[in-house]
C-alpha cells in the first residue's frame, strides 16, 4: 500500500528565505506525485505534479520539487519565501497498479512566513 | 468558468440528524471524491466514484452514504451513525487516470452539537 510522510507539521521561515518542505513516500511501483496548497477555509489547489520524465518539476508561484527515486522523496522548495506563501501544503502519491489510482495524502505541513 | 461547487459553506446540525452535503462539477470529469479533513490528520477518503451509478468506499466510509445518479453531482449524506461528524468536508473531481490531479471545491464545514 502506498503512504506519504511529510516531515514537520509546521515550518517557519523568514520572508526571503529558502522554503523546504519534505515529503517521503512508500510505493511498490513508480509513483505519480503531487503537491497541493490550501489557504484557510478553502479547497486544495495543485502546485505541481511528477508523472514521468524530468525529475525536477516546476510549478506555480515559483515552487519546484525534485523526484529522487533512490531516496523515495519529493521535497518542495522555493528560493525566496513571500508572505503570501503562508498556507498548508500537502504531498500526495498515486500508484495503485491495475487499480483505481486514488491518491493518498500526507498529513500536511503548515508554512509560516515571518516578516 | 469550470469548477466544483460545494454548498453550503457552513452547516450546523443537531446530533442525531442526517445531513446532506452538495457537490456539483461542470468539468466533465468522470471521477468524484469525498474527503474529510481534521486538524493534523490530512485528508482521509470517505467515498469515490469513477462512473455514474457506481461508487466505492474509501478508508473511513462508516456513517456516510453517497449517490451518483448524474455525472455532475455526488452528494454526501452524513448519517446519525457517524460518531464524530464535525469536520471540514472536501469534494474533488478528476479525469480517470493515474496522473490526473484532483480539482477541489471550497469545502463545507459541518458542526454537529
Amino acid at each position: 500500500a502506498q503512504s506519504v510522510t511529510q516531515l514537520g507539521s509546521h515550518v517557519s521561515v523568514s520572508e526571503g528565505a529558502l522554503v523546504l518542505l519534505r515529503c517521503n513516500y512508500s510505493s511498490s511501483v513508480p509513483p505519480y506525485l503531487f503537491w497541493y496548497v490550501q489557504y484557510p477555509n478553502q479547497g486544495l489547489q495543485l502546485l505541481l505534479k511528477y508523472t514521468t520524465g524530468a525529475t525536477l518539476v516546476k510549478g506555480i508561484n515559483g515552487f519546484e520539487a525534485e523526484f529522487k527515486k533512490s531516496e523515495t522523496s519529493f521535497h518542495l522548495t522555493k528560493p525566496s519565501a513571500h508572505m503570501s506563501d503562508a498556507a498548508e501544503y500537502f504531498c500526495a502519491v498515486s500508484d495503485r497498479p491495475g487499480g483505481s489510482y486514488i491518491p493518498t495524502f500526507g498529513r500536511g505541513t503548515s508554512l509560516i512566513v515571518h516578516p | 468558468d469550470g469548477g466544483i461547487t460545494q454548498s453550503p459553506k457552513y452547516l450546523f446540525r443537531k446530533e442525531g440528524q442526517n445531513v446532506t452535503l452538495s457537490c456539483e462539477q461542470n468539468l466533465n470529469h468522470d471521477a468524484m471524491y469525498w474527503y474529510r479533513q481534521d486538524p493534523g490528520q490530512g485528508l482521509r477518503l470517505i467515498y469515490y466514484s469513477q462512473i455514474v451509478n457506481d461508487f466505492q468506499k474509501g478508508d473511513i466510509a462508516e456513517g456516510y452514504s453517497v449517490s451518483r445518479e448524474k455525472k455532475e453531482s455526488f452528494p454526501l449524506t452524513v448519517t446519525s451513525a457517524q460518531k464524530n461528524p464535525t469536520a471540514f468536508y472536501l469534494c474533488a473531481s478528476s479525469m480517470v487516470g493515474s496522473n490526473s490531479p484532483l480539482h477541489f471545491g471550497n469545502g463545507t464545514r459541518l458542526t454537529v452539537t
